[in-house]
């Protein structure tokens, strides 16, 4: 039973604009979300996280939102940049818990 | 130096044998997991150690065994491979902070082939 979903496998973005990942979960006991980029050949890596007691973080040009009573959240990249194209996987987790779910990934594509 | 390394990178077997995947971090964590990666890209957690004790045992054949010789180490050992065993398999650390705010870090990965 899959409860963490990304519904999309693929975006292409054009360079300099706005990527936007989307993420859906359908436990309402997770409290704490990720989200990580894999370059092929690489394992995952930590980009950003949220907890649920905000609705935004922000770390350059990342920027995580939750909602939580809607059970989603979303990843923004702006500027996009070439270097950006990758897989991006959500995860997410109870706080201070050490089992971590993930989605199947969306591979992101910025065009130059 | 590489924080959380495994070995081999590839693997090509066949059916029925026995192979082992080590994985080493350097970065003093106290929990080790192990995640397969299957064909629709899923990533799913398999087993997670702490301080060398098995804490998570997802629904994962016995053929299947971890064995954590210390915290910096956890080794996956499959017994008599199958077809569906080739994935991606990729070991990861996280260190408990204190404030719920883990994260994993993850190695790069080992590709297993099964004939």
């Amino acid at each position: 039973d899959q409860q963490v979903k990304q519904n999309s496998p693929s975006l292409s973005v054009q360079e300099g604009r706005i990527s936007i990942l989307n993420c859906d979960y359908t436990n309402s006991m997770f409290d704490y979300f990720l989200w990580y980029k894999k370059y092929p050949a690489e394992g995952p890596t930590f980009l950003i996280s949220i907890s649920s007691i905000k609705d935004k973080n922000e770390d350059g040009r990342f920027t995580v939102f939750l909602n939580k009573s809607a059970k989603h959240l979303s990843l923004h990249i702006v500027p996009s940049q070439p270097g950006d194209s990758a897989v991006y996987f959500c995860a997410a987790s109870t706080w201070g818990g050490n089992q971590f779910y993930f989605g199947t990934g969306t591979s992101l594509t910025v065009i130059p | 130096d590489t924080a959380v390394s495994q070995t081999p990178k590839y693997l090509v077997t066949q059916m029925g044998n026995d192979k082992s995947i080590k994985c080493e971090q350097n970065l003093g964590h106290d929990t080790m997991y192990w995640y397969k990666q299957d064909s629709k890209k899923f990533l799913k957690i398999m087993f997670s150690y702490n301080n060398k004790e098995l804490i998570i045992n997802e629904t994962v054949p016995n053929r299947f065994s971890p064995k954590s010789p210390d915290k910096a180490h956890l080794n996956l050992h499959i017994n008599s491979l199958e077809l569906g065993d080739s994935a991606v398999y990729f070991c990861a650390s996280s260190l408990p902070t204190g404030w719920g705010n883990e994260k994993l870090f993850f190695g790069s990965g080992t590709q297993l082939s099964v004939l």
